[in-house]
């Protein structure tokens, strides 16, 4: 049964660092068809991408948040981190992390790849 | 980057009726790589479509997706109460995900 949970402070202070551990359960993070993304969602709004963490440590991060945003990985612990500098009134929404899997259509012999399995996401509010 | 526009932004309509939503690209994206999600109010999104045109485990066969190139269609062909909902398409290129905005479909 794969399972992903996310978990970090609900309340953050400007100018913060936030720091969120996605707990994942069910597979392994070295497992080389496997990343796992971390996505968020203002109140209200839209889902937005922020970066992405691959079995071999491969990793991409959204535009406009690659000067703040890291990630990384601890597989013996089955965690994946994000860490997001300078925290602003902006930044306060749900996160959540989804498993990334890739893999061959044997019928196009392309890769397919999708977020198939996502947490349950954690609140974010950023105030002083 | 990608960008995607889903339309219309909110479709009302009854139960049993068939709903239409369209997700459209900035530039051309591989259908391998096109997803759609529904996401409920308080709910994480959940898979539905991945490869432009199959279906997630467990979805039901009224929802169907298709399309290449820049256009790329999310059909379900009879609304069950259960179908009301916001549904996102998503893309992958370039090692960058991105969304669309979201299609709100609610009860007419």
């Amino acid at each position: 049964q794969v399972t992903l949970k996310e978990s970090g402070p609900v309340l953050v202070k400007p100018t913060e660092t936030l720091t969120l551990t996605c707990t994942v359960s069910g597979f392994s993070l070295s497992n080389a068809e496997m990343g796992v993304s971390w996505i968020r969602q203002p109140p209200g709004k839209a889902l937005e991408w922020l970066g992405h963490i691959f079995s071999n440590d491969k990793k991409s991060y959204s535009t406009s948040l690659n000067s703040r945003l890291s990630i990384s990985k601890d597989t013996s612990k089955g965690q994946v981190v994000l860490t997001l500098t300078n925290m602003g009134p902006v930044d306060t929404g749900t996160y959540y992390c989804a498993r990334i899997v890739t893999s061959l259509d044997v019928s196009t012999a392309y890769f397919l790849s999708y977020f198939d399995y996502w947490g349950q996401g954690t609140l974010v509010t950023v105030s002083s | 980057e990608i960008v995607l526009t889903q339309s219309p932004g909110t479709l009302s309509l009854s139960p049993g009726e068939g709903a239409t939503l369209s997700c459209r690209a900035s530039h051309i994206v591989s259908a391998s790589y096109l997803a759609w999600y529904q996401q409920k109010p308080g709910q994480a999104p959940r898979l539905l479509i991945y490869g432009a045109s199959s279906r997630a485990t467990g979805i039901p066969d009224r929802f169907s997706g298709s399309g290449s190139g820049t256009d790329f269609t999310l059909t379900i062909s009879r609304l069950e109460p259960e179908d009301f909902a916001v549904y996102y398409c998503q893309q992958y290129g370039n090692s960058v995900w991105t969304f669309g905005q979201g299609t709100k479909v609610e009860i007419k």
